[in-house]
């Protein structure tokens, strides 16, 4: 099952540039985290946000969360080519040993 | 910080054979643990909940018959693909929650199996 969707599915920009991406999900949720994937290879554990959050910074990237909407962004800065990835949102809902479960992920593309 | 292992990280069978995927957490114990199944240029999709000394939990549309999960200890899940097609190739990805840690904390993902049927 998948919680709900991202926006865009894909994103190509300029270095330098800033890279926005959205999620949404349906349920209530104890957290929500950002993943990164690189192209064949395992998640990289970005930021994690409370739902007593509103945002939340590390680095370059900055997250948004609206409970009221049930949304999230990430907002990556000053992008690099070694930003060139899969993103993903994932939830964490409030029952104990439930999974994360994900979005369908923004495909991101930083060229030189 | 808490590792997840999975072991192989790659592995090609023939149609028909089984293949055994382990997952490991290193430094922690794991009560539950998670199989998530991703096809190329998708995203995870969450196979079965494992909880040691139990039964797993599969989600709608997974074949628990097929997709056999054990989890035998505090710290070990395998997942054992049987009779496997060519359709069940895919990066299969592991995951564990911290015993020591209540809902709300992160879990930690293994590096994923690449597996293939050829």
């Amino acid at each position: 099952s998948q919680q709900g969707e991202e926006d865009p599915q894909a994103l190509s920009i300029q270095e330098g540039e800033n890279a926005t991406m959205n999620c949404s999900y349906k349920t209530s949720i104890n957290n929500l985290q950002w993943y990164r994937q690189n192209s064949g290879r395992g998640l990289v554990h970005l930021i994690l946000i409370r739902s007593n959050e509103r945002e939340k910074h590390s680095g370059r990237l900055r997250v948004t969360l609206d409970t009221s909407k049930k949304s999230s962004s990430l907002l990556i800065t000053a992008s690099r080519a070694a930003d060139t990835a899969s993103y993903f949102c994932a939830t964490d809902g409030y029952q104990a040993g439930t999974a994360l479960i994900f979005g369908k992920g923004t495909t991101l593309s930083v060229s030189s | 910080g808490a590792v997840v292992s999975q072991h192989p990280s790659w592995v090609i069978c023939k149609s028909g054979t089984s293949v055994k995927i382990e997952c490991r957490s290193l430094d922690f114990q794991a009560t539950t643990m998670f199989w998530y199944r991703q096809f190329p240029k998708q995203s995870l999709m969450l196979m079965a909940t494992s909880n040691e000394g139990s039964k797993a939990t599969y989600e709608q549309g997974v074949e628990k018959d097929k997709f056999l999960i054990n989890h035998a200890s505090l710290t070990l899940s395998t997942l054992t693909v049987t009779s496997a097609h060519p359709e069940d190739s895919s990066f299969y990805i592991c995951s564990a929650r911290d015993r020591g840690k209540a809902a709300g904390y992160e879990q930690y993902f293994g590096p994923g199996t690449r597996l293939t049927v050829t």
